[in-house]
């Protein structure tokens, strides 16, 4: 079965440093792996997705992640922190399921802080 | 309207009170999913419909009834709920047979059971 860890509830940073959020995943075969960023009171908007194209994939609002099969880790990184990016980041991978749709496997989630 | 809408943002209701949740997606897409997000707890699939059909029932108690009468509407009829179903509801949509079947989500239904 696929899971997904994600190695810090919470991260702290200063404006203007780097940010990572830490994501390990299981599977047994290759993975598709997203991740998604949940601002105060909203719903869930795709930040990158990895389709298996590229190892280092390049999202929205500055955001990449790269995917190291070696080290079964998909690991979120952005080089300079900006305030509007505090919010609760998620971690996924997509399972197949029987009924023939993807499933999805969230990780517990990753609030970020931004201080100026 | 583009993308997932969900209706209303926010509902309070009462035990025995009977309320419906709507979502409806401007995407095209032909598989539509119920989430239940609770405090310090993951993302919880509820729902599933693909070609409005139920493909998946994640043995959720029948005070909830989803119902999805076509591709781009889907509902969460709910009635004698209790307080620890309090929660942010969210929908999605995706695209089935899609190269990477992509979940978009909607901005959530905070319900409050008093």
């Amino acid at each position: 079965a696929q899971s997904v860890t994600q190695l810090d509830s919470h991260v702290s940073v200063s404006e203007g440093t780097p940010v990572l959020l830490r994501c390990n995943y299981s599977s047994s075969y290759s993975p598709s792996l997203f991740w998604y960023v949940q601002h105060p009171n909203k719903g869930l908007q795709l930040l990158l997705k990895y389709t298996s194209a590229a190892t280092l994939v390049k999202g929205i609002n500055g955001f990449e992640a790269e995917f190291k099969k070696s080290e079964t880790s998909f690991h979120l990184t952005k080089p300079s922190a900006h305030m509007s990016d505090a919010a609760e980041y998620f971690c996924v991978v997509s399972d197949m399921e029987t009924g023939g749709y993807n499933k999805l496997i969230f990780g517990a989630g990753t609030r970020l802080a931004v201080h100026p | 309207e583009t993308g997932v809408t969900q209706t209303p943002r926010h509902l309070v209701m009462g035990m025995t009170n009977k309320k419906s949740l709507k979502c409806e997606q401007h995407l095209g897409h032909n598989a539509m999913y119920w989430y239940k997000q609770s405090a310090k707890k993951p993302l919880e699939l509820m729902f599933v419909y693909s070609l409005e059909e139920r493909v998946e029932n994640n043995s959720v108690p029948s005070r909830f009834s989803p119902e999805c009468p076509n591709s781009s509407h889907l509902f969460l009829h709910l009635h004698t709920l209790q307080p620890e179903d309090s929660a942010l509801y969210l929908c999605a949509s995706s695209q089935r047979g899609a190269e990477l079947d992509t979940q978009y989500f909607g901005p959530g239904t905070r319900l409050t059971v008093l």
